[in-house]
């Protein structure tokens, strides 16, 4: 089935801690995208790609990094830096003029 | 810059009632407008989409949606509700140029529609 998987589903990361979720799609799609989501906040745009090899800040890209090495992934790092990276997360992928199709998320705690 | 407000945080409604949930825009270029629908610790799923042509747009599970240009707005309208319908609702605005603009996609904070039997 055509669609975007997102990995792992809940997460824990200790205090100073990278970690990684993964997106990947295949859909074809150019352009893939990294939300947070928090609480009454709505979905806050992280970072996102329109082609491999080239990403865009969002609105709320202190202490997150990402990378487009392929066109199918759209891995997301939560890095040390990121003081309050408790949230759900969402990879998305569109084509050009179409939706945005979503992953399932993935629930980040820090423990 | 675009933006997008959802005008209710939450709504309550009695199961059978008609409900709307408001959706007002703002943006320099014309826009494509979208509402989603995310159920409990679930990614989002598109209900409807407006592209072009008819400004009343028919989604799935009976929603229905107005593009109102004048008044920069994109009600979403169901005339009789379910219990199935409670969930997360967010409206999404993306730009209609090409290139670089047409990828940024911009939601509101999203509306919490309860349905009570």
């Amino acid at each position: 089935d055509g669609g975007i998987t997102q990995s792992p589903k809940y997460l824990f990361r200790k205090e100073g801690q990278n970690v990684t979720l993964s997106c990947e799609q295949n859909l074809n799609h150019d352009a893939m995208y990294w939300y947070r989501q928090d609480p009454g906040q709505g979905l806050r745009l992280i970072y996102y790609s329109q082609i491999v090899n080239d990403f865009q800040k969002g609105d709320i890209a202190e202490g997150y990094s990402v990378s487009r090495e392929k066109k199918e992934s759209f891995p997301l790092t939560v890095t040390s830096a990121q003081k309050n990276p408790t949230a759900f997360y969402l990879c998305a992928s569109k084509g050009g003029y179409t939706e945005a199709f979503f992953g399932q998320g993935t629930r980040l705690t820090v423990v | 810059a675009q933006s997008v407000t959802q005008l209710d945080s939450q709504v309550p409604v009695f199961e059978e009632a008609p409900v709307e949930l408001r959706c007002n825009y703002s943006s320099s270029v014309s826009v494509y407008l979208f509402w989603y629908v995310q159920y409990p610790n679930q990614g989002l799923q598109l209900l409807l989409k407006y592209l072009s042509g008819s400004t009343l747009v028919k989604g799935i599970n009976g929603f229905e949606a107005e593009f109102n240009k004048s008044q920069t707005s994109f009600h979403l309208r169901k005339p009789s509700v379910h219990i199935s319908d409670t969930a997360e609702y967010f409206c999404a605005v993306s730009d209609r140029g090409s290139g670089g603009s047409n990828y940024k996609l911009t939601f509101g904070k999203g509306t919490l529609l309860t349905v009570n039997p």
